[in-house]
């Protein structure tokens, strides 16, 4: 089993709110990074870092935040190019790996 | 703006080495920003991280495949290279490189560039 622990499949209505959750260990000590995975295509970068900055190109209605030993992306007015699957990513608990979630599918409705 | 390219043989058979070269181009590989990463996903399944190389030639595993697998450095060609000993069907995936850039102000690490995958199927 993962380090890191995400929810399957989560689902949202168009122009509404989701959280994605990632909860381990090491995310007490190590912030989450996120990455969106479309069908067919590599993962892109939306979320990362302490302040859980956005990388230029991703929309602001994606944000992150963290507390205690979960980190979570949030969608706020979730559109359609939006479904698709996250994977938080983060060191694991040992600190000298790297470490992915097993990654949360979103369909928005 | 980096671009990362994996070229390598799409069949392996069971229990030889997998073996796949990522080229970078836009920059160099001896930057020092980056660490340079091999990312793999079977068919329908996660991300998983197998490991990462720096310039230099140091390296860092994920410990469930650390026995198995090597990466190494090429600064002469821009390139970064994987191998991945006594493969099963299990190892059957679309293997990505990408740039690893550790952050120590936020205390992670992110991948910001990606190649576009190669899918490694291993069968007889």
């Amino acid at each position: 089993s993962s380090e890191l622990t995400q929810d399957p499949a989560v689902s949202v209505a168009l122009g509404q709110t989701v959280r994605i959750t990632c909860q381990g260990d090491s995310l007490r000590r190590y912030c989450a990074s996120w990455y969106q995975q479309k069908p067919g295509q590599a993962p892109v970068l939306v979320i990362y870092g302490k302040n859980n900055k956005r990388p230029s190109g991703i929309p602001d209605r994606f944000s992150g935040s963290s507390s205690g030993n979960t980190a979570s992306l949030t969608i706020t007015g979730a559109q359609a190019e939006d479904e698709a699957d996250y994977y938080c990513n983060s060191r694991g608990s040992s600190g000298d790996h790297l470490v992915f979630g097993g990654g949360t599918k979103l369909t928005v409705l | 703006q980096l671009q990362l390219q994996e070229s390598g043989p799409g069949l392996v058979k069971p229990s030889e080495t997998l073996s796949l070269t990522c080229t970078v181009s836009g920059g160099s590989i001896r930057s020092g920003t980056y660490h340079w990463g091999w990312i793999r996903q079977p068919p329908g399944k996660g991300l998983e991280w197998i490991g990462s190389v720096y310039y230099t030639g140091g390296t860092s595993y994920t410990p469930s495949l650390r026995s198995r697998v090597t990466i190494s450095v090429d600064t002469s060609k821009n390139q970064f290279s994987l191998k991945l000993s006594s493969v099963t069907a299990a190892d059957s995936a679309v293997y990505y490189c990408a740039s690893d850039e550790p952050l120590p102000g936020d205390n992670t690490n992110i991948f910001d560039y990606w190649g576009q995958g190669t899918l490694v199927t291993v069968s007889s």
